[in-house]
C-alpha cells in the first residue's frame, strides 16, 4: 500500500517557466511534508518542507503548497533552470518522535534550455 | 561541517554471502535512519537509531539488521543476500530540535548481488 503517491514519473518544461510536481498522500496521521531533490550518483538533497498547520511555503524560487482536506500537496519552480533538472521526491512523517520519512516514487523533472 | 559519509560507495557480493556498510553522521546529528532504494520500490524505510537505540523500524526481513555506536556512526547488517537485495542504501542524519524532518543524506552505498 503506497501512503505516497507521485503519479508523473516525469516531467518537462521550459528554461524560464514554472514547473509543478504532485504528490498525494493517504495516511491521515501524517502531518509534515518534504520535497528532497536527487541528482544521479549523489543522495537526496532536502529542499523545502511544509508543516499541516501552513497551507503554503515560499522559499526563493520553490513554493510548496498543502491541501489538506484533498490529501494534496504541490512543488512549484519558478522561474526553472536547467539545474534543476533531477529527480524529485515527495516525503512525509506523521511528526513528533517518528523520523520515519514516506517516499513517494519520485518525479524526474528536465528543464529544456 | 562535513555531510554524512558512506562506506564503502560500491560493493558486490554473491547471494548468501553477508554485507556490512557503514554511516557516519554529520557531526552533532544523533538520529541516524536507513533507507533503501530500488527502481521498483523507491525509497523505503529500514530503520532509524538514536543514541544507540532502535526507535524505529520499517517492514524489512530480519536479515536486515543495523547498530549505533557511541559516537552516532551507524552500521548496517544485511545476512544471506538475496538478488532482491541489490538496491542503493542510504543513511541519513537528522538533530534534535528539527523534528526529525529534515534528514540529510550520504551518497549512498551501491549493493549489487550476483
Amino acid at each position: 500500500d503506497q501512503q505516497v503517491k507521485q503519479n508523473s514519473p516525469s516531467l518537462s518544461v521550459q528554461e524560464g517557466r514554472i514547473s509543478i510536481l504532485n504528490c498525494d498522500y493517504t495516511n491521515s496521521m501524517f502531518d509534515y511534508f518534504l520535497w528532497y531533490k536527487k541528482y544521479p550518483a549523489e543522495g537526496p538533497t532536502f529542499l523545502i518542507s511544509i508543516s499541516s498547520i501552513k497551507d503554503k511555503n515560499e522559499d526563493g524560487r520553490f513554493t510548496v503548497f498543502l491541501n489538506k482536506s484533498a490529501k494534496h500537496l504541490s512543488l512549484h519552480i519558478v522561474p526553472s533552470q536547467p539545474g534543476d533538472s533531477a529527480v524529485y521526491f515527495c516525503a512525509a512523517n506523521s511528526g513528533g518522535s517518528n523520523y520515519k520519512l514516506t517516499f513517494g516514487k519520485g518525479t524526474l523533472l528536465t528543464v529544456n534550455p | 561541517k562535513a555531510g554524512v559519509t558512506q562506506t564503502p560507495r560500491y560493493l558486490i557480493k554473491t547471494r548468501g554471502q553477508q554485507v556490512t556498510l557503514s554511516c557516519s553522521p554529520i557531526s552533532g546529528h544523533r538520529s541516524v535512519s536507513w533507507y533503501q532504494q530500488t527502481p521498483g520500490q523507491g525509497l523505503q524505510f529500514l530503520f532509524e537509531y538514536f543514541s544507540e537505540t532502535q526507535r524505529n523500524k520499517g517492514n524489512f526481513p530480519g536479515r536486515f539488521s543495523g547498530r549505533q555506536f557511541s559516537n552516532s556512526r551507524s552500521e548496517m547488517n544485511v545476512s544471506t543476500l538475496e538478488l532482491g537485495d541489490s538496491a542503493l542504501y542510504l543513511c541519513a542524519s537528522s538533530t534534535p530540535g528539527t523534528g526529525g524532518d529534515e534528514q540529510y543524506f550520504g551518497p549512498g552505498t551501491r549493493l549489487t548481488v550476483t
